[in-house]
């Protein structure tokens, strides 16, 4: 099976910052991926699919890229609702497996 | 109002069995696929199984394969999950989640409050 990894585990970072979080699947998936934000204590919700496609009503500062084994979330300005941790999940076949997550907080 | 509502879960003995329910209301549930996702506390999420609109196919994560069977009712808009032998490790809150499909790409756009279930004796 694809086993997806996401670096790095966690991140602080300053409101306003770029930040950048990486997923990388052991075999190629195209571009099959999806990650979704969960906000402490809060049911997870998607922000992008097909790798680079926002979810309608997210904002436009996330963005992704990437396919085939490497993939990135950009959040182009970090606000202080960012404060989630975020998974990739590979959508190509079964199994649908997740990320290990990237915690990201306010410094 | 669009929602998934999960129910069933609760404290259970290694080796028990539980049966969690998943109930769609305020859409069309019956073209909709259904994923069951699970976290344990304190952890990241776990893709459990998947359903079809017809139930005619069906995946399972190989930590459940041979334990967990999901199955669905359309005419009650509903999508199960049995549990059996179930271990320590299945302890977590377990959701359902609504995909769907953009051509060739799905995400999940509906999940539930989510149902916990603990596994000890």
């Amino acid at each position: 099976d694809i086993q997806m990894t996401q670096s790095p585990s966690s991140l602080s970072a300053s409101v306003g910052d770029r930040v950048t979080i990486t997923c990388r699947a052991s075999q190629g998936i195209n571009n099959y991926l999806a990650w979704y934000q969960q906000k402490p204590g809060k049911v997870p919700e998607v922000l992008i699919y097909a790798a680079s496609t926002l979810q309608s009503g997210v904002p436009s500062r996330f963005s992704g890229s990437g396919s085939g084994t490497d993939f990135t979330l950009t959040i182009s300005s970090l606000q202080p609702e960012d404060v989630a941790t975020y998974y990739c999940q590979k959508c190509d076949s079964a199994p649908f497996t997740f990320g290990p997550g990237t915690k990201v907080d306010i410094k | 109002e669009v929602q998934l509502v999960e129910s069933g879960g609760g404290l259970v003995q290694p080796g028990g069995s539980l049966r969690l329910s998943c109930a769609a209301s305020g859409f069309t549930f019956s073209p909709y696929e259904i994923n069951w996702v699970r976290q344990a506390p304190g952890k990241g999420l776990e893709w459990v199984s998947y359903i079809s609109s017809s139930g005619s196919k069906i995946h399972y994560a190989d930590s459940v394969k041979g334990r967990f069977t999901i199955s669905r009712d359309n005419a009650k808009n509903s999508v199960f999950l049995q549990m059996n032998s179930l271990r320590a490790e299945d302890t977590a809150l377990y959701y359902c989640a609504r995909i769907d499909w953009n051509y060739f790409y799905f995400h999940m756009d509906l999940w539930g409050k989510g149902t916990p279930v603990t596994v000890s004796s």
